[in-house]
């Protein structure tokens, strides 16, 4: 059992849609983050929380839309989104220490019609 | 954002043979090292974090090499379920007062033979 839960495990949307993918984590940790895995690929870094606050964009469209409401949750919300945009998209949590992993959530499976 | 090398596979195993995966790094100054699987349709879970002194739990054994940017990991007696895709993950480093995402090798896949 993971302890970041993500929410919902699968969707589906249209291309005109808006939606949210959640995360959350009772582990105390100070960092989260949004990760892409595409089919046969390795996890991609899209954002990084640190102490509730947006520290790395990696270049993602503005279509994608991150929040970190409080130490404990994650959010992505989605709008416009294209259909190269179905993925497996993962939620992450880490202490902000040297040396720690980071701590994985089971992901939502996105599928963009 | 620098590279994470590693053999694709895959890697096909007899039961309890001994497998090897090795992977590179190309930056200098990350600092934290971790061998993480992933199972079909599922998120990576943490195997075992790498150190330069050598770790080992169980069957597996991870070794990091700093000059040489090399990092193995070794499973002895291996077993069917050991059957995955085997990430080589590097943290690169840790900004003042933040932190950074990982960043993936390709990954091995694993597949152990009855």
């Amino acid at each position: 059992d993971t302890e970041v839960t993500q929410t919902p495990k699968h969707l589906v949307m249209g291309m005109t849609n808006k939606k949210s993918l959640k995360c959350e984590q009772h582990m105390g940790h100070r960092a989260m983050y949004w990760y892409k895995q595409k089919a046969k690929k390795p996890p991609e870094l899209m954002f990084v929380y640190s102490y509730e606050k947006l520290s790395i964009n990696e270049s993602v469209p503005s279509r994608f839309s991150p929040e970190c409401p409080n130490s404990s949750l994650l959010n992505l919300h989605l709008h416009a989104l294209q259909p190269e945009d179905s993925a497996l998209y993962l939620c992450a949590s880490s202490q902000i220490v040297h040396n720690q992993p980071q701590h994985f959530g089971d992901g939502t499976r996105l599928s963009i019609l | 954002r620098k590279e994470v090398e590693q053999d694709p596979g895959p890697f096909n195993v007899p039961e309890g043979a001994t497998v090897a995966f090795n992977c590179t790094y190309s930056n200098s100054a990350s600092q934290s090292f971790f061998w993480y699987r992933q199972d079909c349709r599922k998120e990576p879970k943490l195997l075992m974090s790498v150190y330069s002194s050598g770790n080992e739990d169980g069957r597996f054994t991870a070794q990091l090499n700093r000059a040489s940017q090399y990092i193995s990991l070794l499973i002895r007696d291996s077993k069917l379920s050991d059957s995955a895709t085997y990430l080589c993950v590097v943290n690169p480093s840790l900004p003042r007062g933040g932190a950074d995402g990982l960043t993936f090798g390709k990954g091995t896949h694993l597949i152990i033979q009855p």
